[in-house]
């Protein structure tokens, strides 16, 4: 049982450069979340997913893009690279019921830097 | 709008002392409240929770205090350990009723707890 996993670990990108962050869970989480943190702060969210097929934005979703074609994969995807987007990039799943709120699982992170 | 915070950004302490790491909270809404430990260069790792309807848990050497009169939570760590030095977050996330769960948590900015040998 790895939990979450994210690839790659490091990349440095050119300004337009696009590319896609990895992530996988093996916990069968139908809930999963994509945080950017930038240095000395907090995590922001960018993106969500309550299930396969159903994706949703966070707080900070601009020049992103996710997927949830299955419950284990949760792609995300940066289009035309920004040095604002320098950034490192955790993964998170959880298992959720109705009437409950349940603790985030967070993968080792990406991080990425925008030249 | 919402937030939330921790009172101070670096925390120093002799190893063996106890630790009291502090956070604000804005939201009056939010349920559920759980601290995070992040070690350098790893994602943040789950520490304890508490719901809103309690004021107090305790699990292995660390204790959550909820105080929701003046909406603040702390995290105390007992006989703290080199081990112990990290980045800890809270976050607060409301229980969603119904079938609009999200799960979604607010991150507050964390607390850089320094062990000194």
């Amino acid at each position: 049982n790895a939990g979450v996993t994210q690839t790659p670990k490091f990349r440095i990108l050119k300004i337009g450069q696009s590319m896609t962050l990895q992530c996988t869970q093996d916990m069968n989480h139908n809930y999963m979340y994509w945080y950017r943190q930038d240095p000395g702060m907090g995590l922001k969210l960018i993106y969500y997913s309550v299930g396969a097929g159903i994706t949703d934005k966070g707080e900070v979703p601009n020049g992103y893009n996710v997927s949830r074609s299955t419950t284990e994969d949760f792609p995300l995807r940066l289009e035309l690279a920004a040095p604002s987007q320098t950034s490192v990039y955790f993964c998170a799943s959880s298992s959720l019921a109705v009437y409950f709120t349940d603790t985030q699982y967070f993968g080792p992170g990406t991080r990425l830097t925008v030249l | 709008g919402e937030s939330v915070g921790l009172h101070l950004p670096t925390l120093s302490v002799q190893e063996g002392d106890n630790s009291i790491i502090n956070c604000a909270y804005s939201n009056s809404a939010s349920d559920y409240f759980i601290w995070y430990k992040q070690e350098s260069g790893k994602g943040p790792q789950f520490i304890i929770d508490i719901r809103s309807n309690m004021d107090k848990r305790q699990g292995q050497r660390v204790t959550v205090l909820l105080n929701k009169t003046v909406k603040h939570l702390s995290l105390q760590i007992a006989a703290t350990q080199p081990g112990d030095s990290a980045v800890y977050f809270c976050a607060e996330g409301p229980i969603d009723h119904g079938s609009s769960n999200t799960g979604k948590l607010i991150f507050g900015q964390g607390t850089t707890l320094q062990v000194k040998p």
